[in-house]
Parts: C-alpha cells; sequence; structure tokens
C-alpha cells in the first residue's frame, strides 16, 4: 500500500492564483514529519516546507503553506501568490520512526501566463 | 557548508561497465540516503545509512547493486554489471538524527547505459 498519496498528476493554475497541492499519508507512527519539496525542470531537489506530527501550528515558509489535518492524513501544499517560477515538479514526503523517507509519486504544476 | 556533494554530475557507460557513483554528505549529519529517480517509478529510496552502518537495503533492485559508507563523509553507489534498465537519476540525501526538516539532497547523477 503507498505510504504518500498525491492524487494530482498535473495543474494548471493562472499566474497570482493560490495552487492546492493534495497529498494524504499513511501511518501508524505517532511521531512523523512531513515534507514538500520543489523539483524543476533543472532537476534539484529544493525542500519547500517540514511539518513535525507534534507541531500544533501550520508551517508556513513565505508563500508555501502546509494544511496540516492530522485526523484526516492530510499535508496539503498551499502556495499563494502563483509566479511562472513556480511551474514544476511537486514531491510530498514522509519520514517515520525509522527516520526513512518516503516520497509519493509526485504532482506536476504548469503555471499560466 | 557546501550542502551534499555528488559526482559525477552525467555518467554514459557501456552496457555491462562497472559504475561509481559517489556522495560526500553534510559534515555532522547522521544520516545517508541513495535514491532512484524514473519517469516510471518516480523517487525510489534504495538504500539508507545511519553512523556508516546500513540500516535498510530493501529498495537495492538487485544483487548488480551494492552501497558503501566506509566514513562519515563519503559513500558509493556501485552498479556491476550496468544495464541500460538502471538508466536514471541517482540522488543521494543526508539528514541528522534529530533533524526535523534538516534533509538536503545532492545534485544528483543522470547515469545513462547505453
Amino acid at each position: 500500500a503507498q505510504k504518500i498519496t498525491q492524487t494530482q498528476p498535473g495543474m494548471f493554475v493562472q499566474e497570482k492564483e493560490a495552487v492546492t497541492l493534495d497529498c494524504t499519508y499513511d501511518t501508524s507512527d505517532p511521531s512523523y514529519g512531513l515534507f514538500w519539496y520543489k523539483q524543476p525542470s533543472s532537476g534539484e531537489m529544493i525542500f519547500l516546507i517540514y511539518q513535525g506530527s507534534y507541531d500544533q501550528q501550520n508551517a508556513t515558509e513565505g508563500r508555501y503553506s502546509l494544511n496540516f489535518q492530522k485526523a484526516r492524513k492530510s499535508a496539503n501544499l498551499v502556495i499563494s501568490a502563483s509566479q511562472l517560477g513556480d511551474s514544476a515538479m511537486y514531491f510530498c514526503a514522509m519520514r517515520e520512526r525509522d527516520d526513512k523517507i518516503i516520497f509519493g509519486k509526485g504532482t506536476r504544476l504548469h503555471i499560466l501566463p | 557548508d557546501a550542502g551534499v556533494i555528488q559526482s559525477p554530475r552525467h555518467e554514459v557507460t557501456e552496457m555491462g561497465q562497472e559504475v561509481t557513483l559517489r556522495c560526500k554528505p553534510i559534515s555532522g549529519h547522521d544520516y545517508l540516503f541513495w535514491y532512484r529517480q524514473t519517469m516510471m517509478r518516480g523517487l525510489e529510496l534504495l538504500i539508507y545509512f545511519n553512523n556508516n552502518v546500513p540500516i535498510d537495503d530493501s529498495g537495492m533492485p538487485e544483487d548488480r547493486f551494492s552501497a558503501k559508507m566506509p566514513n562519515a563523509s563519503f559513500s558509493t553507489l556501485k552498479i556491476q554489471p550496468s544495464e541500460p534498465r538502471d538508466s536514471a537519476v541517482y540522488f543521494c540525501a543526508s539528514s541528522r538524527r534529530d533533524g526535523g526538516g534538516d534533509y538536503t539532497f545532492g545534485s544528483g547523477t543522470r547515469l545513462t547505459v547505453v
């Protein structure tokens, strides 16, 4: 069974609009961490944001925020005021107690001018 | 800090040849991970080390793949013999034990086996 599910293979969004990328996860560990990474066409993996399972507040980093809904096992990434440079592949990942980090299949985001 | 350093950036080799990919993790990081990325399978965790000791190699595709971490600052992933289906981007990443979001990728090695 997949531990990280990203249901949107691709998305097209108009520039300046907000974007929500979906991620659901499956774990029985009470302690875990959730990550989002961006992979532009150049190929590098760029860390965006992290949420610990015990963190009370939703994580935010500039235009990025993580909508963490623990009971639903959901960790959606929200990008506010999207820009052309946000066009990339986005990966959700989870780290469990064994410190192994597993990635979802990714969502390809296209920002339209 | 120079980040996670991988070499080479690109490798083209003939089927049957031995390939060695190299990784230098961030100093002070306890964990080192090797991933393979392909269009079909996405990002797959191959193996990871804690304090130079392999913890889980269940993702290693077959015996042709091997990985070592002789010390805290160096790891290798070796494929012998290489096959065309091994063509992929191989990433190395490192993190601290209780690092939270401190988990950094290298730039990757694009391997092409012809």
